[in-house]
């Protein structure tokens, strides 16, 4: 089973408005990174944090992790119709030694309208 | 600087063809993943390499097989392929302790 999950799966909101993920995961990990995907193409590399870091913050982008609750949030503030796409978080699991593989959730469809 | 590159971006197979998926990045990176894509079902864990020489099953392996050819490269071979195999994948490949990763642009295979 995939080891993220995103709550919600659809989020629609207005623009200006601020738009709230969430992703669960279930074992221990040294980062999760969220990622955006529009309309079927590649996904891009939004943000990054490690497991010792609690918030982090890129331009309109905020991000939280909390290991105890195995749990992470995105915010996205003053959204724009430009941000909609999907969302995906992704964490690396360690499988075996000193590898770790990078795996992803279901993702949550934001619709920005305007 | 191209990133990571796939090829092809389009395939039709028929049941039972076989063919492969090529993927190369420039970034010197030593992971390299590849996933499929399906309606609902996010990014699924094909096969992936923590570097050159090896390779690991991940989450949906059965039907597909992979070599890590050099550091650069990482191709997916459908041997016998099936309808349940129609999906959009994708490769990508990550630096040390799986930093940020990067994407090609995927390949839409339907098989009929």
């Amino acid at each position: 089973s995939q080891q993220g999950e995103e709550d919600p799966q659809a989020l629609s909101i207005q623009e200006g408005e601020n738009a709230t993920m969430n992703c669960s995961y279930k074992t221990s990990i040294n980062n999760l990174q969220w990622y955006r995907q529009n309309s079927g193409r590649g996904l891009v590399h939004l943000i990054l944090i490690r497991s010792n870091e609690r918030e982090k913050h890129s331009g309109r982008l905020r991000v939280t992790l909390d290991t105890s609750k195995k749990s992470s949030s995105l915010l996205i503030t003053a959204s724009r119709a430009a941000d909609t796409a999907s969302y995906f978080c992704a964490t690396d699991a360690e499988s075996g030694g000193s590898n770790y593989k990078l795996t992803f959730g279901k993702g949550t469809l934001l619709t920005v309208n305007p | 600087n191209a990133g990571v590159t796939q090829t092809p971006k389009f395939q039709v197979l028929k049941t039972g063809q076989s063919m492969t998926l090529q993927c190369a990045q420039d970034m010197n990176h030593n992971s390299m993943y590849w996933y499929r894509q399906d309606p609902g079902m996010g990014l699924r864990l094909i096969y992936y390499s923590a570097s050159e020489g090896t390779t690991d099953k991940g989450e949906v392996p059965n039907g597909y097989n992979v070599s890590r050819l050099n550091k650069r490269e990482f191709s997916l071979r459908l041997e016998s392929a099936a309808p349940s195999q129609t999906s959009v994948y994708f490769c990508a490949s990550s630096g040390f302790m799986n930093t940020e990763a990067f994407f090609g642009q995927g390949t839409r295979l339907t098989v009929v």
